[in-house]
């Protein structure tokens, strides 16, 4: 069963507007929520992470999620795009397989900022 | 320093070579994972090292052989590969906890099978 859900393959947006990415999450997994960014040939980046206390959380570059537990849902926020920030972002889960943590991802969003 | 480094960056080779991959990690993490991603395609695990020791085989073709010599380095060596087997390879470490844990990956190794 999908564990992640990412609603939206493709997101387009002009530069400074704001821009939401969706994910939402399968209640029968872990709440141990993370979101990476991948820029073109290059590796992932942890962008920002949820693992207990403040259900909203923050990156150094201005992006924001919040964990919401009713809605299943840990949607990434940014105010004010910039040019930079055109790269896939994927949404990931820790599930448990026995003794074991393995990180889920989500099918990937490609975020394209145009001046 | 949250850096994990893989080499080479780029890899192309025919389908009778043995080659191999390496990732290193300095971070004091006892967990290390390969993954391999298709474009386009997020990352799919092949292999987890918890202590050094083997711990997840995602029902990977032989023709992949993972190795841990050391909590800090981690090798893929390759051997009679196909051409679907041309993907990004990325390594990615984490600490061990029961709890949850969040993966540091590397730059991935760009893998072409000719």
């Amino acid at each position: 069963a999908q564990s992640v859900t990412q609603l939206d393959s493709q997101v387009p947006v002009f530069e400074e507007a704001p821009v939401e990415l969706r994910c939402n999450y399968s209640s029968s997994v872990s709440v141990y929520l993370f979101w990476y960014v991948q820029y073109p040939n290059q590796g992932l980046q942890l962008l920002l992470k949820y693992l207990s206390g403040s259900t909203l959380v923050e990156s150094i570059n201005g992006f924001e999620a919040e964990f919401n537990k009713s809605q299943t849902s840990f949607h990434l926020r940014k105010p004010s795009v910039h040019i930079s920030d055109t790269a896939e972002y994927f949404c990931a889960v820790l599930k448990k397989y026995g003794g074991y943590n393995k990180l889920i991802f989500g099918a990937g969003t490609r975020l394209a900022v145009h001046p | 320093d949250t850096e994990v480094t893989q080499t080479p960056k780029h890899l192309v080779m025919g389908m009778t070579n043995k080659k191999s991959l390496k990732c290193e990690q300095h971070m004091g993490h006892r967990a290390m994972y390969w993954y391999k991603q298709k474009a386009k395609k997020p990352p799919e695990l092949m292999f987890v090292y918890s202590y050094e020791k083997l711990s997840i085989n995602e029902s990977v073709p032989s023709r992949f052989s993972p190795e841990c010599p050391n909590s800090s380095l981690l090798n893929l060596h390759l051997h009679a590969l196909q051409p679907e087997d041309s993907a990004l390879y990325l390594c990615a470490s984490s600490q061990e906890r029961p709890e949850g844990n969040e993966q540091y990956f590397g730059p991935g190794t760009r893998l072409t099978v000719t």
